[in-house]
């Protein structure tokens, strides 16, 4: 049975980074790509990027592009979205989600899991 | 960029009736444009999303057939034949492309039992 478990709830100020980790276990890892999906109650819910982790190079949504990083270990089996210049509006869940992988700039259209959600609080 | 909206935002059903939610893209995708694919979600009140129906009319392994997808071009529908307690919360439409991957979701439709 394929699980995504992600770190733990975080409380950052303003301007700081957070880094939010996704393991899985169950499926192969390393060919499926595992994108990130942010849900605030203004925006709803917004695709931030993803990375298929055998391949190492990820692909990001133009409005976070600037300001996110996702990487990869396939030792671990676990993936990381890393947001940094946090702001107010960055408070938010965070979830990973999995997705068929096909080339590195080429992942199924859909998701079929997703982790439990990581809430990050962005306060001074 | 392509929109997705979804109506209405708040579905107050009686237990028992059907119920339909519509998505609607702000513009048509084909093929070419990377293989649009459009996607359902359920998220039931402190859950993570749940994939409920994909590419259109799909329904994943678990699902009750009382769920169904359909549409084509730039409108979506999806459909609780008889809804029941268990179905309260948010659903989400999402259009997915394969090259570049990109994800758009809708707002989301609450739904309420009256």
């Amino acid at each position: 049975q394929v699980r995504l478990v992600q770190s733990g709830a975080e409380v950052k100020k303003p301007g700081s980074s957070v880094k939010v980790s996704c393991t899985t276990s169950g499926g192969t890892f390393s060919t499926f790509a595992i994108t990130w999906v942010r849900q605030t109650p203004g925006q709803g819910l917004e695709w931030m990027g993803g990375i298929i982790p055998v391949y190492g190079r990820p692909n990001y949504a133009e409005k976070f592009q600037d300001r996110v990083t996702i990487t990869a270990d396939t030792s671990s089996r676990t993936a990381y979205m890393e947001l940094n210049s946090l702001t107010s509006d960055d408070t938010a869940i965070y979830y990973c989600a999995r997705s068929a992988g096909y080339n590195i700039d080429s992942y199924d259209p859909t998701f079929d899991y997703w982790g439990q959600g990581t809430l990050v609080t962005v306060s001074s | 960029d392509v929109v997705m909206t979804q109506s209405p935002l708040s579905l107050p059903v009686t237990l028992g009736q059907p119920a339909s939610i519509s998505c609607k893209s702000s513009q048509s995708l084909a093929y070419s444009d990377g293989d649009p694919s459009l996607t359902w979600f359920q998220q039931r009140p402190g859950q993570s999303p749940r994939r409920l129906i994909y590419k259109v009319f799909n329904r994943d392994a678990g699902v009750p057939d009382r769920f169904s997808g359909s549409g084509s071009g730039t409108d979506f529908t999806l459909r609780i034949s008889r809804v029941e307690a268990e179905d309260l919360g948010v659903y989400y439409c999402m259009l997915g492309t394969r090259w570049p991957p990109r994800y758009t979701f809708g707002q989301g439709t609450k739904l309420e039992i009256k």
